[in-house]
């Protein structure tokens, strides 16, 4: 079946640094993937995705490069801020399997210190 | 335009007592979700629907849960009896469009369930 790995967490960093988490997917058909985040006492929001192989999808400073080769797709920023501290999430939709349903890897928490 | 509302936003019960949870999804959205998400998980779906119909069912545990989309609008889920597993947040989701694999989903705040 479909699954989704995230890198272990938490993650934590100062202001300005480099984040990269890792994603890696296992799909039966040809996924949607995304990144989602949940910001404290917030609901889970979207922050980008990529319907594709080989698109890239940004927001806010991050990306997300969609790679069928390595089944990955890792989120990067080049300067983090203390705002991002939250739970990120990994997640797929896979038109060969379901109805449009994401299947989400277990979250990585960032927090970001001035 | 108002985002996904669900009520309510914490519930603390006994076990083997019910539960219900309500959903009103973004005015016009096709298809509405449940997820339930335990601590330390990432979400996981419980039920689809499109418009009032299901399209996937398949990982409700239908010995004690239960849920309807009356009038393709609104949305309950129901825990009856309750079991201390069930303890977790209950995540609602809507999106535009008909099964739409590539669509955004746009999800409300989540009750919170705790089981005693």
């Amino acid at each position: 079946g479909d699954s989704v790995t995230q890198m272990e967490g938490p993650v934590t960093l100062s202001e300005e640094a480099f984040l990269t988490i890792n994603c890696t997917y296992t799909a039966t058909g040809y996924p949607s993937l995304f990144w989602y985040v949940q910001y404290p006492g917030e609901g889970l929001q979207l922050l980008l995705k990529a319907t594709k192989a080989d698109d890239k999808g940004s927001n806010k400073g991050f990306e997300a490069t969609y790679r069928k080769e390595t089944t990955s797709f890792h989120l990067e920023k080049g300067s983090v801020q203390v705002s991002d501290s939250a739970v990120y999430f990994c997640a797929l939709s896979d038109r060969g399997t379901s109805y449009g349903k994401l299947t989400f890897g277990q979250g990585t928490i960032l927090t970001v210190h001035p | 335009e108002a985002g996904v509302a669900q009520s309510p936003r914490y519930k603390i019960i006994e076990k083997r007592q019910s539960v219900a949870f309500w959903c009103n999804p973004i005015s016009g959205h096709a298809t509405l979700y449940w997820y339930q998400q335990i601590l330390g998980q990432g979400p996981k779906l419980l039920i689809q629907f499109q418009n009032n119909g299901v399209v996937d069912d398949s990982q409700l545990p239908k010995d004690r849960f239960s849920a309807e989309r009356l009038k393709g609008v609104d949305s309950t889920l129901k825990i009856q009896p309750a079991k201390l597993e069930d303890s977790a947040v209950y995540l609602c989701a809507s999106s535009l469009g008909l099964a739409g694999v590539g669509e955004t989903q746009y999800f409300g705040p989540g009750t919170r369930l705790l089981v005693l």
